[in-house]
């Protein structure tokens, strides 16, 4: 079945560490996102990525990195400099098209939390 | 930038009833979409409906429809013969067309449950 692979469910990080979020999508999509959602609040929008070998800050992006050297994978590095990393991060899937009424196709999520 | 408010952080509904959700929004562009977004238990994240800002014509989904108010930038959602299947977060979310890549912009969600 096509659709967005997200792992693992729930990771742990200590203190200064850097840990790493899959995405893995057979949707041939060509843009990916990664949005991080805080209890009792909405979604935010870490960094997205429309080709491969490109991607973009979005609007909460300091303390994270992504890379995108293929076309089916998006990881999410959530850096020791993220200092409020606990959170619930989804992964996004979306075709590319010019008209903006693509639908986005979302992973399970990823709870992270700290020791 | 542009942003999107949902006022209700919680609503309640009986089994069978109907409800309307809240949500506006803050833009200057003139063309745009809106989405309605489901975040059941599990945390999936399930598309509701859609809605272009050029349409006015209010969309529908089965028994999921939206109030689509361009001028007053509200974007309601009204769901009819309420499930138990229902309860679930709800985000309302916007989508510029002005601006490069699909990114949404989402509200705070509101958190709906649905009484047997």
């Amino acid at each position: 079945d096509g659709g967005i692979t997200q792992s693992p469910k729930y990771l742990f990080r200590k203190e200064g560490q850097n840990v790493t979020l899959s995405c893995e999508q057979n949707l041939n999509h060509d843009a990916m996102y990664w949005y991080r959602q805080d209890p009792g609040q909405g979604l935010r929008l870490i960094y997205y990525s429309q080709i491969v070998n490109d991607f973009q800050k979005g609007d909460i992006a300091e303390g994270y990195s992504v890379s995108r050297e293929k076309k089916e994978s998006f990881p999410l590095t959530v850096t020791s400099a993220q200092k409020n990393p606990t959170a619930f991060y989804l992964c996004a899937s979306s075709s590319r098209s010019h008209r903006g009424n693509e639908k986005l196709f979302f992973g399970s999520g990823t709870q992270l939390s700290v020791l | 930038a542009q942003t999107v408010t949902q006022s209700q952080p919680e609503m309640s509904v009986q089994e069978a009833e109907t409800v309307t959700l809240s949500c506006t929004y803050d833009t200057s562009e003139s063309d745009y979409y809106l989405f309605w977004y489901k975040q059941p238990p599990s945390r999936q994240m399930i598309l509701v409906i859609r809605q272009e800002a050029y349409k006015q014509q209010n969309a529908t989904e089965n028994r999921f429809s939206v109030n689509f108010q361009k001028a007053a930038k509200s974007f309601s959602l009204k769901i009819s013969d309420s499930q138990l299947g229902d309860a679930a977060m709800y985000f309302c979310a916007y989508r510029s067309l002005e601006t490069s890549g699909s990114r949404l912009t989402f509200g705070e969600g509101t958190q709906l449950t649905v009484n047997p």
